[in-house]
């Protein structure tokens, strides 16, 4: 069965600072993998997906993430946070019929 | 709005009391899936329909918990006798096409407290 593992359950950073929220997952022959961000009290907010092509994938609000086969692992990276990042922070990868989730990063931004 | 939609945003019961979770998925999305989110973890697969069909209820956690979406729309998750264990945030999500590259999106919860 996938799995994925999130290796930092929060983040603090400075505004304006880069972060990397880190991602590692069980191998598989063909894998898709997502990011979700959760704002409180809402719902998961797709940010990006790797199908397959290009290991640098950009997703919304600034965020973009690689796909390294050899490390399993689908990095998240900001050059530059806000605020208005401060959020929980998802990694999934598909499997089959369903998604698989990480536990979360919490991401703090401070000012 | 054209997202998914959950109701009751929150939810108080007794412990022992049968609860009702609606979710309507986006028009036209052919996949529908339920996950339980408890504090502070990340979200569980629960079950998927493929249209109106139950194809995978691998991860109810006991047969209390029952799901349907009898005319492959609206999807209900039922949950009988309910213990505190059930306390947890659940998320309905839609995607357009029964394939793993497909994104999935989700409704806003609900948050389900057993006292």
């Amino acid at each position: 069965a996938q799995s994925v593992t999130q290796l930092d359950s929060q983040v603090p950073v400075f505004e304006e600072a880069p972060v990397e929220l880190r991602c590692n997952y069980s191998s598989s022959v063909s894998v898709y993998l997502f990011w979700y961000v959760q704002y409180p009290n809402q719902g998961l907010q797709l940010l990006l997906k790797y199908l397959s092509g290009s290991t640098l994938v950009k997703g919304i609000n600034g965020f973009e993430a690689e796909f390294n086969k050899s490390q399993t692992s689908f990095h998240l990276r900001k050059p530059s946070v806000h605020i208005s990042d401060t959020a929980e922070y998802f990694c999934a990868v598909s499997d089959t019929d369903k998604l698989i989730f990480g536990t979360g990063t919490r991401l703090q931004v401070f000012p | 709005g054209a997202g998914v939609s959950q109701s009751p945003r929150y939810k108080v019961a007794k412990r022992g009391q049968d609860v009702a979770l609606r979710c309507d998925p986006i028009s036209g999305h052919v996949s529908l899936f339920w996950y339980q989110q408890a504090l502070g973890q990340g979200p569980e697969f629960l079950t998927y329909f493929q249209n109106e069909a139950q194809l995978d209820k691998s991860g109810l956690p006991s047969d209390r918990f029952f799901a349907e979406r009898p005319e492959g729309s609206v999807s209900t998750l039922k949950i009988q006798r309910t213990q505190q264990e059930d306390s947890a945030v659940y998320l309905c999500a839609s995607s357009l096409e029964p394939l793993g590259n497909q994104p999935q999106h989700f409704g806003d919860g609900t948050r389900l407290s057993i006292l």
